[in-house]
Protein backbone atom coordinates (compact mmCIF):
# COMPACT_ATOMS: atom_id res chain seq x y z
CA UNK A 1 0.00 0.00 0.00
CA UNK A 2 1.07 3.46 0.04
CA UNK A 3 3.90 4.79 2.47
CA UNK A 4 3.30 7.82 1.77
CA UNK A 5 0.61 9.16 2.52
CA UNK A 6 -0.84 12.56 1.42
CA UNK A 7 -4.64 14.41 2.29
CA UNK A 8 -6.77 15.83 0.87
CA UNK A 9 -6.79 14.70 -2.69
CA UNK A 10 -8.70 17.10 -3.59
CA UNK A 11 -8.84 20.61 -2.45
CA UNK A 12 -11.30 23.32 -4.41
CA UNK A 13 -10.29 26.70 -3.40
CA UNK A 14 -11.35 30.15 -3.76
CA UNK A 15 -9.17 32.62 -5.72
CA UNK A 16 -7.32 34.48 -3.05
CA UNK A 17 -8.13 32.15 -0.07
CA UNK A 18 -5.26 30.00 1.88
CA UNK A 19 -5.24 26.29 1.72
CA UNK A 20 -2.94 23.01 3.29
CA UNK A 21 -2.17 19.89 2.44
CA UNK A 22 -0.43 17.11 4.29
CA UNK A 23 2.32 14.56 4.37
CA UNK A 24 2.66 11.33 6.72
CA UNK A 25 4.67 8.50 6.75
CA UNK A 26 4.30 5.55 8.91
CA UNK A 27 8.42 5.10 8.72
CA UNK A 28 10.50 8.04 9.21
CA UNK A 29 12.14 9.99 6.85
CA UNK A 30 15.80 11.02 5.81
CA UNK A 31 13.99 13.99 3.52
CA UNK A 32 11.33 15.00 1.95
CA UNK A 33 10.44 16.74 -1.36
CA UNK A 34 7.58 18.70 -3.00
CA UNK A 35 6.70 18.38 -6.38
CA UNK A 36 4.33 20.32 -8.51
CA UNK A 37 2.25 18.88 -11.60
CA UNK A 38 0.29 21.31 -14.16
CA UNK A 39 -2.42 19.43 -16.26
CA UNK A 40 -0.98 17.60 -18.88
CA UNK A 41 2.79 17.94 -17.60
CA UNK A 42 5.40 16.33 -15.42
CA UNK A 43 6.02 16.50 -11.58
CA UNK A 44 8.18 19.21 -10.95
CA UNK A 45 10.52 19.43 -8.41
CA UNK A 46 9.72 22.25 -5.93
CA UNK A 47 11.51 21.96 -2.39
CA UNK A 48 13.52 19.61 -0.33
CA UNK A 49 13.52 19.75 3.24
CA UNK A 50 16.36 17.85 5.44
CA UNK A 51 16.41 18.90 8.86
CA UNK A 52 13.72 17.85 11.56
CA UNK A 53 11.26 20.80 11.94
CA UNK A 54 12.82 22.89 8.85
CA UNK A 55 10.52 25.84 7.49
CA UNK A 56 11.00 26.46 4.13
CA UNK A 57 9.05 29.43 2.05
CA UNK A 58 9.39 29.96 -1.90
CA UNK A 59 6.96 33.33 -2.10
CA UNK A 60 3.64 32.13 -0.94
CA UNK A 61 4.16 28.41 -0.49
CA UNK A 62 5.26 27.73 3.24
CA UNK A 63 6.83 23.80 3.38
CA UNK A 64 7.24 22.02 6.78
CA UNK A 65 9.08 18.90 7.73
CA UNK A 66 7.89 17.69 11.29
CA UNK A 67 9.92 17.03 14.52
CA UNK A 68 9.80 13.56 14.32
CA UNK A 69 10.58 13.31 10.42
CA UNK A 70 7.45 11.55 9.50
CA UNK A 71 5.34 14.41 8.55
CA UNK A 72 5.09 17.24 6.25
CA UNK A 73 2.77 20.57 4.99
CA UNK A 74 3.06 22.76 2.26
CA UNK A 75 0.87 25.62 3.08
CA UNK A 76 -0.05 28.45 -0.32
CA UNK A 77 -1.18 31.62 0.67
CA UNK A 78 -3.68 33.64 -1.34
CA UNK A 79 -4.25 31.18 -3.85
CA UNK A 80 -3.80 32.40 -7.40
CA UNK A 81 -5.37 30.63 -10.79
CA UNK A 82 -1.52 29.59 -11.48
CA UNK A 83 -1.53 27.42 -8.42
CA UNK A 84 -3.60 25.30 -10.25
CA UNK A 85 -2.31 21.53 -10.31
CA UNK A 86 -1.60 18.65 -8.57
CA UNK A 87 1.03 18.78 -5.35
CA UNK A 88 3.33 15.39 -4.33
CA UNK A 89 5.00 15.07 -1.43
CA UNK A 90 7.83 12.65 -1.85
CA UNK A 91 9.87 10.81 1.05
CA UNK A 92 12.92 9.30 1.16
CA UNK A 93 12.84 6.04 3.53
CA UNK A 94 15.67 5.48 6.06
CA UNK A 95 14.82 1.93 6.18
CA UNK A 96 15.28 1.08 2.11
CA UNK A 97 16.50 3.92 0.60
CA UNK A 98 13.12 4.43 -1.97
CA UNK A 99 11.96 7.34 -2.85
CA UNK A 100 7.60 6.96 -2.03
CA UNK A 101 5.38 9.20 -3.58
CA UNK A 102 2.10 10.15 -1.42
CA UNK A 103 -1.21 10.45 -4.09
CA UNK A 104 -1.37 13.86 -4.61
CA UNK A 105 -2.89 16.71 -4.34
CA UNK A 106 -5.19 18.32 -6.66
CA UNK A 107 -6.07 22.10 -6.42
CA UNK A 108 -8.19 23.68 -8.76
CA UNK A 109 -9.37 27.31 -8.28
CA UNK A 110 -12.54 29.26 -8.57
CA UNK A 111 -11.87 32.67 -9.94
CA UNK B 1 19.11 22.86 -18.22
CA UNK B 2 18.53 18.74 -17.11
CA UNK B 3 16.93 16.77 -20.38
CA UNK B 4 15.14 13.51 -19.72
CA UNK B 5 13.51 12.11 -23.10
CA UNK B 6 11.17 9.30 -23.29
CA UNK B 7 10.84 7.71 -26.95
CA UNK B 8 7.35 7.40 -27.08
CA UNK B 9 4.83 9.87 -25.42
CA UNK B 10 1.82 7.61 -26.79
CA UNK B 11 2.17 3.54 -27.32
CA UNK B 12 -1.09 1.11 -28.10
CA UNK B 13 -0.55 -2.43 -27.43
CA UNK B 14 -2.04 -5.66 -27.37
CA UNK B 15 -2.18 -8.03 -24.48
CA UNK B 16 1.01 -10.37 -24.43
CA UNK B 17 3.18 -8.05 -26.45
CA UNK B 18 6.79 -7.27 -25.43
CA UNK B 19 6.98 -3.78 -24.75
CA UNK B 20 10.37 -1.12 -24.72
CA UNK B 21 10.36 2.16 -22.98
CA UNK B 22 13.15 4.14 -23.41
CA UNK B 23 14.77 7.08 -21.42
CA UNK B 24 18.24 9.02 -21.55
CA UNK B 25 18.98 11.75 -19.95
CA UNK B 26 21.92 14.29 -20.89
CA UNK B 27 23.60 15.46 -17.60
CA UNK B 28 25.30 12.62 -16.58
CA UNK B 29 23.19 11.90 -13.65
CA UNK B 30 23.74 8.45 -11.75
CA UNK B 31 20.63 7.73 -10.59
CA UNK B 32 17.64 6.90 -12.56
CA UNK B 33 13.95 5.63 -12.00
CA UNK B 34 11.08 4.26 -13.76
CA UNK B 35 7.60 5.64 -12.32
CA UNK B 36 4.27 4.58 -13.13
CA UNK B 37 1.28 7.15 -12.60
CA UNK B 38 -2.52 6.11 -11.66
CA UNK B 39 -5.28 8.47 -10.85
CA UNK B 40 -5.64 8.55 -7.03
CA UNK B 41 -2.33 6.22 -6.36
CA UNK B 42 0.18 8.85 -7.32
CA UNK B 43 3.70 8.02 -8.56
CA UNK B 44 4.53 3.83 -7.51
CA UNK B 45 8.22 2.91 -7.76
CA UNK B 46 8.82 0.56 -10.35
CA UNK B 47 12.62 -0.11 -10.57
CA UNK B 48 15.38 2.28 -10.44
CA UNK B 49 19.11 2.34 -10.89
CA UNK B 50 21.87 3.63 -9.18
CA UNK B 51 24.75 3.15 -11.77
CA UNK B 52 25.40 1.27 -15.46
CA UNK B 53 24.50 -2.57 -15.22
CA UNK B 54 22.76 -2.04 -11.65
CA UNK B 55 18.94 -2.60 -10.90
CA UNK B 56 17.09 -2.30 -7.45
CA UNK B 57 13.31 -3.08 -7.41
CA UNK B 58 11.45 -0.39 -6.38
CA UNK B 59 7.38 -0.95 -4.63
CA UNK B 60 5.81 -2.83 -7.94
CA UNK B 61 7.96 -4.77 -9.73
CA UNK B 62 6.03 -7.20 -10.77
CA UNK B 63 5.33 -7.79 -14.19
CA UNK B 64 8.57 -5.25 -15.13
CA UNK B 65 12.45 -5.96 -15.70
CA UNK B 66 14.44 -2.85 -16.67
CA UNK B 67 18.14 -2.56 -18.38
CA UNK B 68 20.98 -0.08 -17.70
CA UNK B 69 23.74 -0.92 -20.61
CA UNK B 70 24.31 3.15 -20.76
CA UNK B 71 24.92 5.49 -17.89
CA UNK B 72 22.92 8.04 -19.76
CA UNK B 73 19.91 5.46 -20.81
CA UNK B 74 17.51 3.46 -18.65
CA UNK B 75 14.86 1.36 -20.46
CA UNK B 76 11.77 -0.35 -19.02
CA UNK B 77 10.71 -3.40 -20.51
CA UNK B 78 7.17 -5.62 -20.25
CA UNK B 79 7.93 -9.05 -21.41
CA UNK B 80 4.16 -9.83 -21.69
CA UNK B 81 1.66 -7.00 -21.46
CA UNK B 82 -1.22 -6.86 -19.79
CA UNK B 83 -4.44 -4.54 -19.42
CA UNK B 84 -3.58 -3.64 -15.73
CA UNK B 85 -0.78 -1.90 -17.18
CA UNK B 86 -2.21 0.91 -18.90
CA UNK B 87 -0.30 3.70 -16.68
CA UNK B 88 1.50 6.67 -17.35
CA UNK B 89 5.48 5.88 -17.11
CA UNK B 90 7.56 8.24 -15.55
CA UNK B 91 11.23 8.36 -16.09
CA UNK B 92 13.09 10.36 -14.06
CA UNK B 93 17.15 11.10 -13.13
CA UNK B 94 19.12 12.41 -10.31
CA UNK B 95 22.57 13.11 -9.60
CA UNK B 96 24.51 10.89 -7.24
CA UNK B 97 23.87 10.77 -3.53
CA UNK B 98 22.47 8.54 -0.74
CA UNK B 99 19.56 10.83 0.17
CA UNK B 100 18.82 11.38 -2.97
CA UNK B 101 18.41 15.18 -4.84
CA UNK B 102 16.06 16.39 -6.71
CA UNK B 103 14.36 14.11 -9.41
CA UNK B 104 14.05 15.17 -12.90
CA UNK B 105 11.18 13.87 -15.13
CA UNK B 106 10.70 13.38 -18.63
CA UNK B 107 7.44 14.09 -20.12
CA UNK B 108 6.03 10.69 -19.57
CA UNK B 109 4.76 8.00 -21.69
CA UNK B 110 1.33 6.95 -21.75
CA UNK B 111 0.59 3.48 -22.42
CA UNK B 112 -2.67 2.09 -23.26
CA UNK B 113 -2.61 -2.32 -23.35
CA UNK B 114 -5.77 -3.83 -25.04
Amino acid sequence: GQQVMQIPQYQHVQEGEDFTTYCNSSTTLSNIQWYKQRPGGHPVFLIQLVKSGEVKKQKRLTFQFGEAKKNSSLHITATQTTDVGTYFCAGFRTNDYKLSFGAGTTVTVRA
Amino acid sequence: DVKVTQSSRYLVKRTGEKVFLECVQDMDHENMFWYRQDPGLGLRLIYFSYDVKMKEKGDIPEGYSVSREKKERFSLILESASTNQTSMYLCASSLWGVNTGELFFGEGSRLTVL
